[in-house]
């Protein structure tokens, strides 16, 4: 059964704390995603890798930290310098970079500060 | 520039009634226009997608409609069903690039 799997779905994190939310897919996929959800905010692109060992920025990259170790992973860690990081957070994958190839969603994480 | 400004924010339409969403662009650059379809809880998955060179894409009960002068494209839902009731988002890609930008979503209920 092929898909994108996210865990934990619910993640507490406390003050100055580093958490790690991960990110798998069968898909075969190149490209992985992650995205931030807030209400009225839409979904904005915080890190993205079109190819295992490389990732780029997104819009709103700043305290977060991704690798891309291998193809079917792309943890994302939210940083003690993240000030506002409750949100819905969601891992993306395509087949592959510079094409119009649909983004498959995970069920997401939800991140909740103590 | 890079901005997909989605429009309404929350929408109410009675079951069988048509729900319409609309967005608009400014980025020229932008040549695909998925929209994605997204239940509380779950991640959104593509409900249906456009390229420029067509005015309207129609998949069942779900038409998208394009007016690339106007830098405008909608989602039309004909025959509006309470399983539709969902959260729309809008989205645009910049040629060759693969990062998605999206709309602020629009809430959707269907009410009997």
């Amino acid at each position: 059964d092929g898909g994108i799997t996210q865990s934990p779905k619910y993640l507490f994190r406390k003050e100055g704390q580093n958490v790690t939310l991960s990110c798998e897919q069968n898909l075969n996929h190149d490209a992985m995603y992650w995205y931030r959800q807030d209400p009225g905010q839409g979904l904005r692109l915080i890190y993205y890798s079109q190819i295992v060992n490389d990732f780029q920025k997104g819009d709103i990259a700043e305290g977060y930290s991704v690798s891309r170790e291998k193809k079917e992973s792309f943890p994302l860690t939210v940083t003690s310098a993240q000030k506002n990081p409750t949100a819905f957070y969601l891992c993306a994958s395509s087949i592959g970079a510079g094409g119009q190839e649909t983004q498959y969603f995970g069920p997401g994480t939800r991140l909740l500060v103590l | 520039q890079q901005q997909v400004k989605q429009s309404p924010q929350s929408l109410i339409v009675q079951k069988g009634g048509i729900s319409i969403i609309n967005c608009a662009y400014e980025n020229t650059a932008f040549d695909y226009f998925p929209w994605y379809q997204q239940f509380p809880g779950k991640g959104p998955a593509l409900l249906i997608a456009i390229r420029p060179d067509v005015s309207e894409k129609k998949e069942g009960r779900f038409t998208i409609s394009f007016n690339k002068s106007a830098k405008q494209f909608s989602l039309h839902i004909m025959d509006s069903q309470p399983g539709d009731s969902a959260t729309y988002f809008c989205a645009a890609r910049n040629f060759g690039n693969e990062k998605l930008t999206f709309g602020t979503g629009t809430r959707l209920t269907i009410i009997p």
